[in-house]
């Protein structure tokens, strides 16, 4: 069955990095592309970014353009979002999330990872 | 880029049927087929309800329904039952090629 598993907890000073992973299992990992999207306290969902784990080609948000980068290893099956410069405003629960189609549309995410919590204080 | 407008909360009585609704534009919402809604409990993942405006993965009950008329789509769930107290979102692909998520509605069962 199809299954992402991402990485454990984090916490962060203001103006450090933080690197979350989410390890894919049950399907083809190149054949679908992966979202990142996260959960602010008493916020809604935003969409952070797209990676094709094929090639490794990405999209992200204007609002996070400079700060996040999303890579990929195919050999682990391991998709990874870096965050930089993190403010107090990142905190929130980060997920990844593969859609139910082999397209970079959105078309349903289907497939979601547990979610890590990024806390960023001083 | 603002998020799809949504209702904040809404309510209903066990049994009955509630509507959320979901307003966007024609570059998004209006504009593509490709309208998703999902279901988040606290604490856990958000789960897919409707795909594509109006189809239902495999498992979601009929009870969650999908529509959308101009530039606006609609979450309905019929028969209400208290598990679905939870929060909603809609989500839409839009002309900048990346989706869109609505603010969220939280749905109080009474």
């Amino acid at each position: 069955q199809v299954q992402l598993v991402q990485s454990g907890a984090e916490v962060k000073k203001p103006g450090a990095s933080v690197k979350i992973s989410c390890k894919a299992s049950g399907y083809i990992f190149t054949h679908y592309y992966i979202h990142w999207v996260r959960q602010a306290p008493g916020q809604g969902l935003e969409w952070l970014g797209i990676i094709n784990p094929s090639g490794g080609l990405t999209t992200y948000t204007q609002r996070l353009e400079g700060r996040v980068t999303m890579t990929r290893d195919t050999s682990t099956r391991v998709v990874y979002m870096e965050l930089s410069s993190l403010r107090s405003e990142d905190t929130a629960i980060y997920y990844c999330g593969r859609d139910r189609q082999e397209y970079d549309i959105l078309t349903g995410l289907q497939y979601w990872g547990q979610g890590t919590l990024v806390t960023v204080a001083s | 880029q603002s998020a799809l407008t949504q209702p904040p909360s809404v309510s209903g009585s066990p049994g009955q049927s509630i509507t959320i609704s979901c307003t966007g534009t024609g570059k998004d919402v209006g504009g593509y087929d490709f309208v998703s809604w999902y279901q988040h409990h606290p604490g856990k993942a958000p789960k897919l309800l409707i795909y594509e405006v109006s189809s239902r993965p495999s498992g979601v009950p009929n009870r969650f329904s999908g529509s959308r008329s101009a530039f606006t789509a609609s979450l309905t769930i019929s028969g209400l039952q208290a598990d679905d107290e939870a929060e909603y979102y809609c989500c839409s692909h839009t002309n900048s090629r990346t989706p869109l998520f609505g603010g969220g509605t939280k749905l109080t069962v009474l």
